[in-house]
């Protein structure tokens, strides 16, 4: 069964103190990993597609990396606008995977000014 | 371009009864999935369709049911509705010259009184 735990579950950061938020995965055959943000009432918003280890993306004031076991989302001189729950999710290959994600429990990222 | 979307956006049901939620999603996107996310659980899996047939199907018991129609448009209906069904209803849709990328709508909240 695939699992996907993010840590911390909560962060709270100064507005330009840069910090890192972690994903772990466990799936039989890694698909995809993806990163989403989401704002509180709103639907998750996509951020990166990860698909191989040593591959990394970067949008503004993140950037994702990913490993075998992990991803991490580091964020970047974060500003009050970054506070939102950061979501991770892997998509196993399989012929049945489809486009089915396993969620983790989110970190809830806080960023005072 | 238009996203994936939801209606009703938000709607209270009483115990016992049935509903039925609607979900457009992206123009060219053939898969449409759907998640139920609440506080306790995070995003949790209900199915997957595409080209109108479910390809996947998630553990949830069987009053959780879905179908797609011929222009990719989907609906999930939830039967004899429980006070535990409370929870936000999202919609994705992935396909098409999006490739893997997974697409969210805001979702639909559903309160069950």
């Amino acid at each position: 069964e695939d699992q996907v735990t993010q840590s911390p579950e909560a962060l709270r950061l100064q507005e330009g103190e840069s910090s890192s938020l972690n994903c772990s995965y466990t799936v039989s055959g890694l698909r995809g990993l993806f990163w989403y943000r989401q704002d509180p009432g709103k639907g998750p918003e996509f951020l990166f597609t990860l698909y191989s280890a040593g591959e990394e993306k970067e949008k503004e004031r993140l950037k994702a990396t990913l490993t075998k076991k992990e991803s991490f989302l580091h964020i970047t001189a974060p500003k009050p606008e970054d506070s939102a729950t950061y979501l991770c999710a892997v998509q196993a290959f399989d012929e049945t995977s489809g486009s089915r994600l396993t969620f983790g429990e989110g970190t809830q990222l806080t960023v005072n000014p | 371009k238009a996203g994936v979307t939801q209606t009703p956006r938000y709607l209270i049901k009483t115990r016992g009864q049935q509903v039925t939620l609607s979900c457009s999603p992206i123009s060219g996107h053939r898969s449409v999935s759907w998640y139920q996310q609440t506080p306790g659980q995070g995003l949790q899996f209900l199915f997957e369709y595409f080209s109108e047939t479910q390809r996947n199907k998630g553990n949830f018991p069987g009053r959780f049911s879905g179908r797609q129609f011929s222009n990719s448009r989907s609906e999930m209906n939830v039967s004899t509705l429980e006070l535990g069904d409370s929870a936000l209803y999202l919609c994705a849709s992935s396909g098409g010259a999006s490739g893997n990328t997974i697409y969210f709508g805001e979702g639909s909240w559903l309160t069950v009184v």
